[in-house]
């Protein structure tokens, strides 16, 4: 069983540019999580979604950040005109189908860096 | 507004030795605490939980205390293993009893370091 996969790991961005993040959650999960950490900062909470739904985006920035689980495909996070302080680390995880397990299961995060 | 804490950034331990890794939290309408364990370079992994309505959980090496009084976990390695060198994330969600979602929310880390 495949764990919960994440492309590119390594994503470098000039300010002004869009990046996308993508994230494939595990086999049967149906709920993304994705977390921001910025460097020696723990995990902020960014958006949680459930296929084609956002259920809670409370962790998100207002602008330039969006997201989506289509209902083919795997979970985007998008960031449009990137600027030096959206350079951190990305990481998506997902969870079983049961909304009473709070046991997220991690990806191996995205790190994005502005130049 | 930081409602789980880790207030100690590192921690270095003799490999044999007891780790003790602290965790205390603002918000008492969490019920459900969790800990992950991270390597460089890789996401996050569950490592072990405990539910509101206990005040222990144990799963081999590692142990979990929770004082709800003092708003207050944490997470024993016994014996510590240079393997357990990693950065230890304490997090912590409410309402799970009611079967609904959720948000978890997390620490800031503690990065442990065991020493051979």
């Amino acid at each position: 069983n495949a764990g919960v996969m994440q492309n590119p790991r390594h994503l470098v961005r000039r300010r002004g540019q869009e990046a996308r993040l993508r994230c494939s959650p595990m086999k049967g999960h149906s709920h993304v999580y994705w977390y921001r950490q910025l460097p020696e900062e723990g995990l902020k909470f960014m958006v949680y979604l459930q296929k084609e739904n956002i259920i809670d985006e409370s962790g998100m920035p207002k602008e330039r950040f969006s997201a989506e689980f289509p209902k083919e495909g795997p979970s985007i996070l998008r960031i449009q005109q990137v600027v030096r302080g959206d350079s951190a680390a990305y990481f998506c995880a997902s969870s079983p189908d049961s909304p009473s397990t709070d046991t997220q299961y991690f990806g191996p995060g995205t790190r994005l860096t502005v130049l | 507004d930081q409602q789980v804490k880790q207030n100690s950034p590192s921690l270095s331990v003799q490999e044999g030795r007891i780790s003790i890794l602290n965790c205390d939290y603002t918000n008492s309408m969490f019920d459900y605490f969790l800990w992950y364990k991270k390597y460089p370079a890789e996401g996050p992994t569950f490592l072990i939980s405990i539910s509101s309505i206990k005040d222990k959980n144990e799963d081999g090496r590692f142990t979990v205390f929770l004082n709800k009084s003092a708003k207050h976990l944490s997470l024993h390695i016994v014996p510590s293993q240079p393997g357990d060198s990693a950065v230890y994330f304490c997090a912590a969600s409410a309402g799970t009893d009611s079967g609904g979602y959720q948000k978890v929310t997390f620490g800031t880390g503690t990065k442990l370091q065991v020493i051979p």
